[in-house]
């Protein structure tokens, strides 16, 4: 069974930093493409970064671009989302996902993770 | 590319036939995907590339389109039916998600 748990949320500073990590289990972690989707409350879902089975390739939201890191550690089946300069409308649930090669659909989400940032 | 679901939300009975519409600000061929969430719950993929449907996806469900126009149809509505669905285009990097249609009860 497919099993994504994130961590590593909670309240941060205007300006400040956060780790998101998602464990991932069930699959072959190392061949599967993997992606942060983000909601903010009573809001719609967000595309916030995506990244390679093997992390050579990523992709970003513009809105994050600059600012957000994503990477992996394949011998750990972990993905990360490093997160830096934090405004309040980064303010959201941080769901995992990962993605299906070829048509990259997100087949399987995580729970979701809180972050909230303010003073 | 900009995603744009219509209607916003919907008001339906049980047993109706409902239509949702995603039109793209490109071309997207089929990569266009169709997610449902319910309230506090993370999204469960239901349609992909247009018009497969997920493992376990009830056959009432049903996609269709390509280039930039696209919907999702629930043929006769049930009860656990009744929640918010996105599209979202996976043929350009980055993904992008339409604003949502909430469907909810008459």
């Amino acid at each position: 069974e497919v099993q994504l748990l994130e961590s590593g949320g909670g309240l941060a500073l205007p300006g400040g930093s956060l780790r998101l990590s998602c464990e991932a289990s069930g699959f072959s972690f190392g061949k599967v493409a993997m992606a942060w989707v983000r909601q903010a409350p009573g809001q719609g879902l967000e595309y916030v970064a995506g990244i390679s089975g093997s992390g050579g390739s990523t992709d970003y939201a513009d809105s994050v671009k600059g600012r957000f890191i994503i990477s992996r550690d394949n011998s750990n089946t972990t993905l990360f989302l490093q997160m830096r300069g934090l405004r309040g409308d980064d303010a959201a649930t941080y769901y995992c996902a990962k993605r299906v090669g070829g048509w990259r659909h997100l087949d399987c989400w995580g729970q979701g993770i809180k972050v909230a940032v303010s003073s | 590319i900009q995603m744009t679901q219509s209607p916003s939300s919907l008001s339906a009975s049980v047993g109706d036939k409902v239509t949702i519409t995603c039109r793209a600000s490109e071309r997207v061929s089929t990569y266009l995907n169709w997610y449902q969430q319910k309230p506090g719950k993370a999204p469960k993929l239901l349609i992909y590339f247009s018009d497969k449907l997920d493992n376990g996806v009830p056959s009432r469900f049903r996609g269709s389109g390509s280039g930039t126009d696209f919907t999702l149809t629930i043929m006769s509505l049930q009860p656990e039916d009744f929640a918010t669905y996105y599209c979202q285009q996976t043929y350009t990097a980055p993904d992008t998600f339409g604003q949502g249609t909430k469907l909810e009860m008459k």
